[in-house]
């Protein structure tokens, strides 16, 4: 069955310093890869999306996503946080058999 | 506005009363799905409907129902609750009856069973 990993369940950056959230998948074939970020009392909100094609993908907010099929990761990048940014993320996965598999979570604070 | 509502948004009961969450979207989309959330878990689906009288299980279906009688309503039912519900639910609503597609979130219902 596919699963999601998100190995960190907290990560805290300075603001302004660059950011990677890590994202492994277990799948066989490629799966649509997807970031989601959820702040606090939120739903979630989709920040990018990775079908096929070029494999950085960019999305709101000044995020970025890069699949690399070798390690089954969809590392999520942002090169200068801001206090915003301050959220959970997680990253979901789905087999286009409807349904989706999220990972745990990784909780994102942003020091001043 | 495109939306996803969610009712209540919170909502504390006892064990074996059963209940409803209401979700209901205004953007004509085919696919709805309900998730929970609970901590070091993050979301996992319980039911989804690709279409209207459409509905199938998601990874932990077991005490809940849904029903999908019309296509902007998609409400998640609790015949006899049990505290291992006590948790924040998500409706989830995307255009094209696949996952794929983007999803668009609802608030949250935060409930608490005793």
């Amino acid at each position: 069955a596919q699963s999601v990993t998100q190995p960190d369940i907290h990560i805290t950056v300075s603001e302004g310093a660059s950011l990677e959230l890590r994202c492994n998948y277990s799948y066989g074939a490629t799966p649509y890869l997807f970031w989601y970020v959820q702040s606090p009392g939120q739903g979630l909100q989709l920040l990018l999306k990775y079908f096929s094609g070029d494999t950085l993908v960019q999305g709101i907010k000044g995020f970025e996503a890069e699949f690399k099929r070798s390690q089954s990761s969809f590392n999520l990048r942002k090169p200068s946080v801001h206090w915003s940014d301050a959220a959970e993320y997680f990253c979901a996965v789905n087999d286009n058999n409807n349904d989706m598999r999220f990972g745990a979570g990784t909780r994102l604070t942003v020091k001043p | 506005e495109a939306q996803v509502t969610q009712n209540p948004r919170y909502l504390i009961t006892v064990t074996g009363k059963k209940l409803t969450v209401t979700c209901s979207q205004n953007m004509n989309h085919e696919y709805m799905s309900w998730y929970r959330q609970d901590p070091g878990l993050g979301l996992r689906q319980i039911y989804y409907s690709m279409n209207v009288e459409v509905t199938d299980k998601g990874d932990v279906p077991e005490g809940y129902k849904v029903s999908r009688k019309e296509k902007r309503n998609f409400p998640l039912i609790l015949e006899s609750p049990s505290p291992n519900q006590t948790s924040l639910y998500f409706c989830a609503s995307s255009s094209f009856g696949l996952a794929a597609d983007t999803q668009y979130f609802g608030p949250g219902t935060r409930l608490t069973v005793l």
